[in-house]
């Protein structure tokens, strides 16, 4: 069955560490993946997709096929990181359908 | 516009009430999404409209109907829901695969 897993539920760090949300997923085709992000009272925004291998603020995550994971990661982390972090898949076959992982809280303390 | 634009922001409505929630974008995507979203928890799919044709229904109960009048709108007209139904309903739409969802910020629905 196609699933996204992220096994913590929160993440606490301190300012100027590096973090690392995780991110597992199963499923038969070739995966989609995605990483959005919600803060305090915003909607949920696109952070990441795995195709186009970008950086955003300051935030990478590399798709390791082998291992199933497409782990979210930032070298220092800033207070402002602080929100909800999703881990996404679509699924293809024309639907293009997206779904969750259940989300890792991200709190940075000063 | 990039946005996707959702109407009204927070309804409160009875049990017997009939009401609907709007959503709207003109980025010329062509296909539109509604997921529901309960506290501390991850969206979760409901419908999938795509070119305008509803292509997935998530097993979601009768009492939740969609429509898409256009490639720019999409509705989801509510009839007796229950309090549980209360939660963040989202809308979404998308490009293409590959592309990612642009969301709405969302309607906090609550039934009495």
């Amino acid at each position: 069955a196609q699933r996204v897993t992220q096994p913590e539920k929160l993440l606490s760090v301190f300012k100027g560490a590096p973090v690392e949300l995780k991110c597992n997923y199963s499923y038969s085709g070739s995966p989609e993946l995605f990483w959005y992000v919600q803060y305090s009272r915003q909607r949920l925004q696109l952070l990441l997709r795995h195709i186009s291998r970008e950086s955003i603020k300051g935030f990478t995550a590399d798709l390791n096929k082998g291992e199933t994971s497409f782990h979210l990661k930032k070298p220092f982390a800033q207070e402002e990181d602080s929100a909800m972090y999703y881990c996404a898949l679509v699924l293809s076959g024309g639907y293009n359908k997206l779904i969750f992982g259940a989300g890792t809280r991200l709190a940075v303390h000063p | 516009d990039t946005e996707v634009t959702q109407t009204p922001k927070h309804l409160v409505m009875g049990m017997t009430n009939k009401k609907s929630l709007k959503c709207e974008q003109h980025m010329g995507h062509r296909a539109m999404y509604w997921y529901k979203q309960k506290a501390k928890k991850p969206p979760e799919l409901m419908f999938v409209y795509s070119y305008e044709k509803l292509s997935i229904n998530e097993s979601v109960p009768s009492r939740f109907s969609p429509e898409c009048p256009n490639s720019s709108l999409l509705n989801l007209h509510l009839h007796a829901l229950q309090p549980e139904d209360s939660a963040l309903y989202l809308c979404a739409s998308s490009q293409a695969l590959g592309y990612g969802y642009t969301f709405g910020s969302g309607t906090r629905l609550t039934v009495v």
